[in-house]
């Protein structure tokens, strides 16, 4: 069973835009991850938010996480031709566990 | 990122076939994880290492065997291979429990 959810399941805005990612979650959590997939390769890690934590910042990635809400968004801003790619929320259910649960992704097209 | 290397990269085989995918880290992470990435259901978990000898079942984990020998090394097997076992395989290791996980590039199996 999946997780996280992510929402839109396809977005497409214009080279420059901001994107904006979410994640809906069922149970208590460790963490959320997000990770990115560009198209026929493996996943890459982009920000890890800890349950006792509200937001945080890579570069133009913005997470934030509402635990009351069980969600979390992913912004990207100022987009980029090369931010083309699927999406991946992931949790790390309860304390004690080491396994990811990941939501189907949100495809993300920007056009040029 | 992780030094993930995974064999074969693309593998056709038939129905009842026995298949075995290997996945080799060379950063000495502790755990290790089997993946299969389907349409429409992002990344479900096979199994899972939490150390040399130590296996566990993911979500997925019928008709799949793990073994891990080595801390480098962990192989995934089909015994049987049957159509609904073409997917796409990804490998992933982490260093710490419920930390940040890092991907290898994937392998495509088709079965016949």
């Amino acid at each position: 069973s999946q997780q996280g959810e992510e929402d839109p399941q396809a977005l497409s805005i214009q080279e420059g835009e901001n994107a904006t990612m979410n994640c809906s979650y069922k149970t208590s959590i460790n963490n959320l991850q997000w990770y990115r997939q560009n198209s026929g390769r493996g996943l890459v890690h982009l920000i890890l938010i800890r349950s006792n934590e509200r937001e945080k910042h890579s570069g133009r990635l913005r997470v934030t996480l509402d635990t009351s809400k069980k969600s979390s968004s992913l912004l990207i801003t100022a987009s980029r031709a090369a931010d083309t790619a699927s999406y991946f929320c992931a949790t790390v259910a309860g304390f004690g566990n080491e396994k990811l649960t990941f939501g189907t992704g949100t495809r993300l097209t920007i056009i040029p | 990122d992780a030094g993930i290397t995974q064999s074969p990269r693309h593998k056709v085989t038939e129905t009842g076939t026995p298949v075995t995918l290997r996945c080799h880290q060379t950063e000495n992470h502790r755990y290790m994880y089997w993946y299969r990435q389907d349409p429409g259901h992002g990344l479900r978990l096979i199994h899972y290492s939490y150390g040399v000898k130590d296996t566990d079942k993911g979500e997925v984990s019928d008709g799949y065997s793990v073994s891990r020998s080595k801390t480098e090394d962990f192989l995934l097997t089909l015994e049987s291979a049957t159509s609904s076992q073409t997917s796409v395989y990804f490998c992933a290791t982490s260093q710490h429990r419920a930390d940040t996980q890092y991907f290898g590039p994937g392998t495509r199996l088709t079965v016949l």
